[in-house]
This record gives C-alpha cells, sequence and structure tokens, in this order.
C-alpha cells in the first residue's frame, strides 16, 4: 500500500558535523511536505514545510530538498547541536478529490554526541 | 494565547470504558486532526475534519468516535471496541487542509488498566 517511510531508524552524529534525515513517498499526487520535530513526551514541532512546485528551501540552518522524480525528501541540518536530539517525521499532504490529509512517516531518531 | 489545547495529559480507563480526550484550539482553523502514536512508532491518523460538522474515517478509525459541533473543538472518544487503546494521542489543526502546516497539542497518554 502507499505509505510515508524513513530510510533509517537512528542517526548518530557528532556534535558540529551535519546531519541528513531522508524519506521516501510513495504518492505522486502529493503536493505539500513538512518535516517535524518531537521530542520525549511531547507533541511535533515544525520545522520547515515545502511545496511540490520547489526543488529546495532553506531555513535557520536547516535545508529541506525534494527530488519529485525519486519520489524522495531530504532534512539537512548544519552544525548540529545537542539540542537537535530527537525524533525527526516528515509528512506529506496526501490528496483525496478535492482534500487532503497528512499522513506521517514511522521517524528517524537523531542522537548527538558531545 | 494562540494555541492548541489536549486534555488530560494522563488519563486511566478502566477495560470495557469509554473515555472522551478533549481538544480545543483557538487559531481559527477550520482542518483539526487525531493521531495516535504507539512507542518507537510513527503517527497513525485516526480521524480528521476538514469543516465544522463535517469528518472523515483516517487509516486507523475503528473504535473511535468524533464530532465536530464547533469549529474550536474536536473531542476524541476511544470506545470499549477499540482493542488496544494504550497510547499516546495527539490533536492538531491547520488553517484548512493538508496542505497548510499543522499545529499539534502537547498531547495525550491513555493506559488501559
Amino acid at each position: 500500500g502507499e505509505s510515508v517511510g524513513l530510510h533509517l531508524p537512528t542517526l548518530s552524529v557528532q556534535e558540529g558535523d551535519n546531519s541528513i534525515i531522508n524519506c521516501a513517498y510513495s504518492n505522486s499526487a502529493s503536493d505539500y511536505f513538512i518535516w517535524y520535530k518531537q521530542e520525549s513526551g511531547k507533541g511535533p514541532q515544525f520545522i520547515i514545510d515545502i511545496r511540490s512546485n520547489m526543488d529546495k528551501r532553506q531555513g535557520q540552518r536547516v535545508t529541506v530538498l525534494l527530488n519529485k522524480t525519486v519520489k524522495h525528501l531530504s532534512l539537512q541540518i548544519a552544525a548540529t547541536q545537542p539540542g537537535d536530539s530527537a525524533v525527526y517525521f516528515c509528512a506529506e499532504n496526501r490528496l483525496s478529490g478535492n482534500t487532503g490529509k497528512l499522513i506521517f512517516g514511522q521517524g528517524t531518531t537523531l542522537q548527538v554526541k558531545p | 494565547d494562540g494555541g492548541i489545547t489536549q486534555s488530560p495529559k494522563y488519563l486511566f480507563r478502566k477495560e470495557g470504558q469509554n473515555v472522551t480526550l478533549s481538544c480545543e484550539q483557538n487559531l481559527n482553523h477550520d482542518a483539526m486532526y487525531w493521531y495516535r502514536q504507539d512507542p518507537g512508532q510513527g503517527l497513525r491518523l485516526i480521524y480528521y475534519s476538514q469543516i465544522v460538522n463535517d469528518f472523515q474515517k483516517g487509516d486507523i478509525a475503528e473504535g473511535y468516535s468524533v464530532s465536530r459541533e464547533k469549529k474550536e473543538s474536536f473531542p476524541l472518544t476511544v470506545t470499549s471496541a477499540q482493542k488496544n487503546p494504550t497510547a499516546f494521542y495527539l490533536c492538531a489543526s491547520s488553517l484548512r487542509g493538508g496542505d497548510t502546516e499543522a499545529f499539534f497539542g502537547q498531547g495525550t497518554r491513555l493506559t488501559v488498566v
């Protein structure tokens, strides 16, 4: 069936290095994607979003890349800090007729080593 | 403060009982969502509502019910028909459907005892 998935369940990086978290999606009609960060016991927090008419979007220390050809999404975090340790989810706006619903992937745990 | 509020934060239920989780938002958002999260897992969509008095089933609606009588409120009832209700429940809202950023509440942890 259709799904939004992540390539790796856990990513461990050294403090100060760059992190890349990947996501594959299967619905080519999806037109909007979001990355969320979730800390233990809390609700997800918005990081950055991108629409399907764009390939790249940058925020503060974060960049999202969208490759529609291979249905792949990535989140790049520059100069990773201990406070970046969390679970990261990608989500897609899955369209059904005129409405859309946000569907989430399984998540990647980012561990930052001091 | 504007935001989305879930209550209670922790909830204990005996087997066979129905329980209702509250979700309120003052962001004037049209769309609201309920997700379930199990340990080490992603978020799975239970129900969503694009507008008042209308809602649709998500991927795991069995054993749950919702209502959307007011724009700011989207309560979720976990019924006795839900076989494994212990989980972390997250409510979200967005300005309109899934093509706008969704804001999340802090979640309700439901435990069946």
